[in-house]
């Protein structure tokens, strides 16, 4: 069956570092890639996606590109916050996007 | 919109006791998720219904675990008799309509069985 593999947290950064989330799937046919967070006490919340190869989803300075040949998903940043320490979970769509498969979740912590 | 509203935010219960987890929808969505998410197995889907129906329960734990939506405004999940091991923060979400792949959550529910 479909799965996503994260990299293990927690990320621990300084304020202004350059952030790389890694994750894989491993999935039948072209499903779509999406990355969500989720800060403490709340809910996940869509972060970005990608809905096919070589398509690059960005949102607020993050960004990951959909490579199938590596069938990988990385999120990267190029300046982390403080506020942007939370919870990121890489996730991918079934072939009908009915359903999303959730990674492990990667907790990153941005100090000050 | 006020989003997807879960209650309670939070409750503690004794081991067998029965566990009623409440979730209001978007409106107008159509596509509701329960999951599950613990520090051991992560974010897990244990049912998702289209328009009132449920379409997929493989990911129910086992009998004790219920899960019913009424109307398109309310969904609950019901565990009973509730278990040690059920302590976990359970999110529902929603989405427009069956394959949105957007999923708007709730704020979850933390349970804790004693």
């Amino acid at each position: 069956g479909d799965s996503v593999t994260q990299m293990e947290g927690p990320v621990t950064l300084s304020e202004e570092a350059f952030l790389t989330i890694n994750c894989t799937y491993t999935a039948t046919g072209y499903p779509s890639l999406f990355w969500y967070v989720q800060y403490p006490g709340e809910g996940l919340q869509l972060l970005l996606k990608a809905t096919k190869a070589d398509d690059k989803g960005s949102n607020k300075g993050f960004e990951a590109t959909y490579r199938k040949e590596t069938t990988s998903f990385h999120l990267e940043k190029g300046s982390v916050q403080v506020s942007d320490s939370a919870v990121y979970f890489c996730a991918l769509s079934d072939q009908a996007g009915n359903m999303l498969t959730f990674g492990g979740g990667t907790r990153l912590m941005v100090k000050p | 919109d006020a989003g997807v509203i879960q209650s309670p935010r939070h409750e503690v219960t004794e081991m067998g006791q029965e566990v009623t987890l409440r979730c209001k929808p978007i409106s107008g969505h159509n596509s509701l998720f329960w999951y599950r998410q613990t520090m051991m197995r992560g974010l897990e889907l244990l049912i998702y219904f289209n328009n009132n129906v449920p379409i997929d329960d493989s990911g129910m734990p086992e009998d004790r675990f219920s899960a019913k939506m009424p109307n398109a405004s309310f969904s609950t999940l019901k565990i009973q008799p509730s278990e040690p091991r059920d302590s976990a923060v359970y999110f529902c979400a929603s989405s427009l309509n069956r394959g949105n792949e957007k999923l708007f959550f709730g704020s979850g529910t933390q349970l804790s069985v004693l």
